[in-house]
């Protein structure tokens, strides 16, 4: 079935460092690729998202890369800062059908400062 | 700016009772979804709705469950007969039309948590 790996569970970086989270899907089929925040008692928050005709994608200190042939999604914050800490999800979606989303496991970052 | 609305925030029941949980969507999308997270899971897909009939739905989304729109701008998630695993974050989503781009873009509520004693 449809999967979504996400690494790592936890990721601890001093402030202004950079954090790196990777995912891998399984799903062929699927061609979008969005990036939730969520904070302690939210729901999830969009940040960036990334569709499957694009490689890069950059919005101020997150960015985000996707290598459809390995089936790898990755997000990257630069400069981090304390109020980046919450738990980050990637997911992937299929753009048909009923625009099922598969979540990964989530990353919980915290940021030092 | 718009967002996703849903109560109550906190809903306690009994085991074997049912609940509605309610959302208002935002007012011009035209698909709906629900989602549950377990505490400390990931965030996992119920279903989605469109056109007033259910597009798609997973596993976990068994003959206890069923969504409606009642009327413009509601929609609810029924469980009829709640288990103790039932208890979890029930997260309302919607999106607009998309489908030319081929992805859809989900707003999310804040969430209702269900607790089943």
């Amino acid at each position: 079935g449809e999967n979504v790996e996400q690494h790592p569970s936890t990721l601890s970086v001093q402030e202004g460092d950079s954090a790196v989270i990777k995912c891998t899907y399984s799903d062929s089929a699927s061609n979008y690729f969005p990036w939730y925040k969520q904070e302690l008692g939210k729901g999830p928050q969009l940040i960036i998202d990334i569709r499957s005709n694009v490689g890069e994608k950059k919005d101020q200190r997150i960015a985000v890369t996707l290598n459809k042939t390995a089936k790898h999604f990755s997000l990257h914050i630069t400069e981090t800062q304390p109020e980046d800490s919450a738990v980050y999800f990637c997911a992937a979606m299929r753009g048909a059908g009923g625009f099922k989303t598969i979540f990964g496991a989530g990353t919980r970052l915290f940021v030092k400062a | 700016e718009p967002e996703v609305t849903q109560t109550p925030s906190h809903q306690v029941t009994q085991m074997g009772q049912e609940v509605i949980l309610r959302c208002v969507p935002i007012s011009n999308h035209l698909y709906f979804y629900w989602y549950r997270q377990i505490l400390g899971q990931k965030v996992e897909f119920l279903v989605s709705f469109y056109n007033n009939e259910i597009s798609e739905k997973s596993e976990i989304f068994d003959d206890q469950f069923s969504v409606e729109r009642p009327d413009g701008s509601n929609f609810t998630l029924k469980i009829r007969s709640t288990k103790l695993e039932d208890s979890a974050m029930y997260f309302c989503a919607s999106s607009g039309l998309a489908l030319r781009l081929g992805y859809n873009e989900q707003f999310f509520g804040p969430g209702t948590r269900l607790t089943v004693l």
